[in-house]
C-alpha cells in the first residue's frame, strides 16, 4: 500500500462543473506536490507546499486551485476545465524540500478526463 | 536550465536478460542528483535509484545499478536479469542544488519497457 492515496482515482467532468482532487499522505513529510502527467510529455510541476505554505506556482491556470490545510493533506480544486486539462495528476511528498537524496514519494494519480 | 532527454521510446527484453535504458542530461549546475522512477500501469511512480554528481562509484539497487559517465552527461539504467514485473514506463529525473529552486525535479519523456516470457 502506497503511503501517498490519492482520490478518485478516476474522474470524468464537464467543462462547466467544480470538483476536486485529494492527496493525503501518511509518511510524516512536510512538503507536497502536485504534478501533471499528459500522454508523450514529461512530467510537469504545478505546484509545491512546504510546511502548509506554497512555494511554487508554476505558471499555472487559475482554474487550478490548491490547498493545503495541513502537511498530511492536499487538495486541487478543479473548475471551468479545458479538454486539454485531461490527464494523470500525480501527488507527490518529501521530507524537506529537497531532502537527502531528494527521492520524491509519488501517489497513484487521479485520471482525469474533460468532456 | 536542466533538460533530460530518454531517447528510446520502448525498449524490449527476453526475461532473465539484462536491458539499459539510456539517459542523458543536460545542466549548468555543478552539484546535481539523477533519479529514476519506475511508472507501471497503475500509475504510481516508484523510485528506484539515486545517483548523485559528486559519487565516485555507480549506484546501485538490487537488480538496478546506474551507470554514470559524467564526462559524457548520461546517466543509464541496467536492470539486470529482468523479471515480467519490470514491464512499465521508466523516467529518469535529475535535480539540482544550487538556487533557491533545487527542489525541482526534471523529469525525461519515459521509456516503455516490455519483458517478454
Amino acid at each position: 500500500e502506497t503511503g501517498v492515496t490519492q482520490t478518485p482515482r478516476h474522474l470524468v467532468m464537464g467543462m462547466t462543473n467544480k470538483k476536486s482532487l485529494k492527496c493525503e499522505q501518511h509518511l510524516g513529510h512536510n512538503a507536497m506536490y502536485w504534478y501533471k502527467q499528459s500522454a508523450k510529455k514529461p512530467l510537469e510541476l504545478m505546484f509545491v507546499y512546504s510546511l502548509e505554505e506554497r512555494v511554487e506556482n508554476n505558471s499555472v491556470p487559475s482554474r487550478f486551485s490548491p490547498e493545503c490545510p495541513n502537511s498530511s493533506h492536499l487538495f486541487l480544486h478543479l473548475h471551468t476545465l479545458q479538454p486539454e486539462d485531461s490527464a494523470l495528476y500525480l501527488c507527490a511528498s518529501s521530507q524537506g524540500l529537497a531532502g537527502p537524496t531528494g527521492e520524491l514519494f509519488f501517489g497513484e494519480g487521479s485520471r482525469l478526463t474533460v468532456l | 536550465a536542466q533538460k533530460i532527454t530518454q531517447t528510446q521510446p520502448g525498449m524490449f527484453v527476453q526475461e532473465k536478460e539484462a536491458v539499459t535504458l539510456d539517459c542523458t542530461y543536460d545542466t549548468s549546475d555543478q552539484s546535481y542528483g539523477l533519479f529514476w522512477y519506475k511508472q507501471p500501469s497503475s500509475g504510481e511512480m516508484i523510485f528506484l535509484i539515486y545517483q548523485g554528481s559528486y559519487d565516485e562509484q555507480n549506484a546501485t539497487e538490487g537488480r538496478y545499478s546506474l551507470n554514470f559517465q559524467k564526462a559524457r552527461k548520461s546517466a543509464n539504467l541496467v536492470i539486470s536479469a529482468s523479471q515480467l514485473g519490470d514491464s512499465a514506463m521508466y523516467f529518469c529525473a535529475m535535480r539540482g542544488r544550487g538556487g533557491g529552486s533545487n527542489y525541482k525535479l526534471t523529469f525525461g519523456k519515459g521509456t516503455l519497457l516490455t519483458v517478454n516470457p
